[in-house]
């Protein structure tokens, strides 16, 4: 079957413009799971939808990051305006639902410069 | 709230050695533990998990991990490692009551060399 698509694989901008990334799921997947993972760091989760629904957007910060899921199937991830602290991979997975195992794309590196 | 402790940053091995990468996790509830692997340029790939039943769970190349809940570990080994387990491995749990969050350490470079 095929993975989690994301895209670009590469973005760079400059402090204080906007971006987006795109993901879509593995085909019948209900939970899609956006993470930050910062270089050293582990990754950690953005947002997380059921279907079109937020389940969990407790460390999205709202004032400049937002996500829909519009169709319950592929998802955007926005960052308008972007600083310095967003250089980061993010990551998109996505799980048959809850309490299944997660299955990650390959991410887009953000550089912010 | 849930956290994972991953203690070392960088594990350098020689090929053919065995290995064990430490994963401690605090939490106030039952957990679920995972191991990722994430080779460079790549997402994460699920390489084990603990649900539950038995403590010691293994991945079809070779890896094991044993859940220990007295010292709330989950530390993954390896006899003989090659030259293709060089990644960074990353510990993760959830909260069975949870919805699926996985919060992560902050990994461990495994280095094999010749």
């Amino acid at each position: 079957e095929a993975g989690v698509a994301q895209s670009p694989r590469y973005k760079i901008i400059e402090k204080r413009q906007s971006v987006a990334f795109w993901c879509n799921p593995i085909s019948g997947h209900a939970t899609l799971y956006w993470y930050q993972q910062i270089l050293g760091q582990g990754p950690k989760l953005l947002i997380q939808f059921q279907n079109n629904g937020v389940v969990d957007d407790s460390q999205l910060p709202k004032d400049r990051f937002s996500a829909e899921r519009l169709k319950g199937v592929d998802s955007t991830l926005k960052i308008q305006p972007a600083k310095l602290e967003d250089s980061a991979v993010y990551l998109c997975a996505s799980s048959l639902g809850l309490q299944q195992p997660q299955h990650f794309g390959d991410g887009t590196r953000l550089s912010i410069l | 709230a849930q956290s994972v402790t991953q203690l070392d940053s960088q594990v350098p091995v020689f090929e053919e050695a065995p290995v064990e990468l430490r994963c401690n996790y605090s939490s106030s509830v039952s957990v679920y533990l995972f191991w990722y692997v994430q080779y460079p340029n790549q997402g994460l790939q699920l390489l084990l998990k603990y649900l539950s039943g038995s403590t010691l769970v293994e991945s079809i190349n070779g890896f094991e991990a044993e859940f220990n809940k007295s010292q709330t570990s989950f530390h993954l080994r390896k006899p003989s490692v090659h030259i293709s387990d060089t990644a960074e491995y990353f510990c993760a749990v959830s909260d069975p009551g949870g919805g699926n969050k996985l919060t992560f350490g902050t990994g461990t470079q495994l280095k094999v060399e010749l």
